[in-house]
């Protein structure tokens, strides 16, 4: 059974950093692309970033470029998203999604239950 | 970017009833694309992927049709369990992809 668990969320002040982590099980972690989606509270989706599954590839939402760094560690089964320069508009739940294969192909079959952040003064 | 934009924003109906969602992409997606159901306090779930693609699980009373800009998602005879917020996402070509702001299907 694939399981995805979300976890570094918190409550930070504006400017400051997080890392979240994502522990994939049930899977070859190697052989698929991971994304992180993000949710407001009481709003929709918004796509973050992705990683291919040799982590050769990378792309970012343009209202995270710059401040978000994703990686993965393939021999722990584990995503990574760093947050940093965090501001108001961050404050959303963290999921981490598994892509259909080892590819880009941005199509989530399985989720976390994610992870919070808030960032506040 | 490609906006994608549903409509309704929300819609009420009764158990039983046939319910329309529609998805507009600002450019030819040609079939990159995915519905998601989300319900309350839960992660999103893959319903429909390809624009008409049912992933394997999912009731056959949801559809897909569509191509190009325009999308549908239908669900026949709606069940009780339907009712969630659906989001529309695209997949074409490179990141980034976006969703659809969502649509809340709530009880009449």
């Amino acid at each position: 059974e694939v399981q995805l668990l979300e976890s570094g969320g918190g409550l930070v002040q504006p400017g400051g950093s997080l890392r979240l982590s994502c522990v994939a099980s049930g899977f070859t972690f190697s052989n698929y692309a991971m994304t992180w989606v993000r949710q407001a509270p009481g709003k929709g989706l918004e796509w973050v970033s992705v990683i291919s599954g040799s982590g050769g590839s990378i792309y970012y939402a343009d209202s995270v470029k710059g401040r978000f760094t994703i990686s993965r560690d393939n021999s722990n089964n584990t995503l990574f998203l760093q947050l940093s320069s965090l501001r108001a508009e961050d404050t959303a739940l963290y999921y981490c999604a598994r892509d259909a294969t080892w590819e880009l192909l941005g199509r989530w079959g399985n989720w976390g239950q994610g992870t919070l952040v808030s960032v506040s003064s | 970017d490609i906006q994608m934009t549903q409509s309704p924003s929300s819609l009420s109906a009764s158990v039983g009833d046939k319910v329309t969602i529609t998805c507009r992409a600002s450019q030819s997606i040609i079939t990159y694309l995915n519905w998601y159901q989300q319900k309350p306090g839960q992660a999103p779930k893959l319903l429909i992927s390809g624009a008409s693609r049912l992933e394997r699980g999912v009731p056959s009373r949801f559809s897909g049709t569509g191509s190009g800009t325009d999308f549908t998602l239908t669900i026949t005879r709606l069940q009780r369990e339907d009712f969630a917020t659906y989001y529309c996402q695209h997949n074409y070509r490179a990141p980034p992809w976006t969703f659809g702001q969502g649509t809340k299907v709530e009880i009449k």
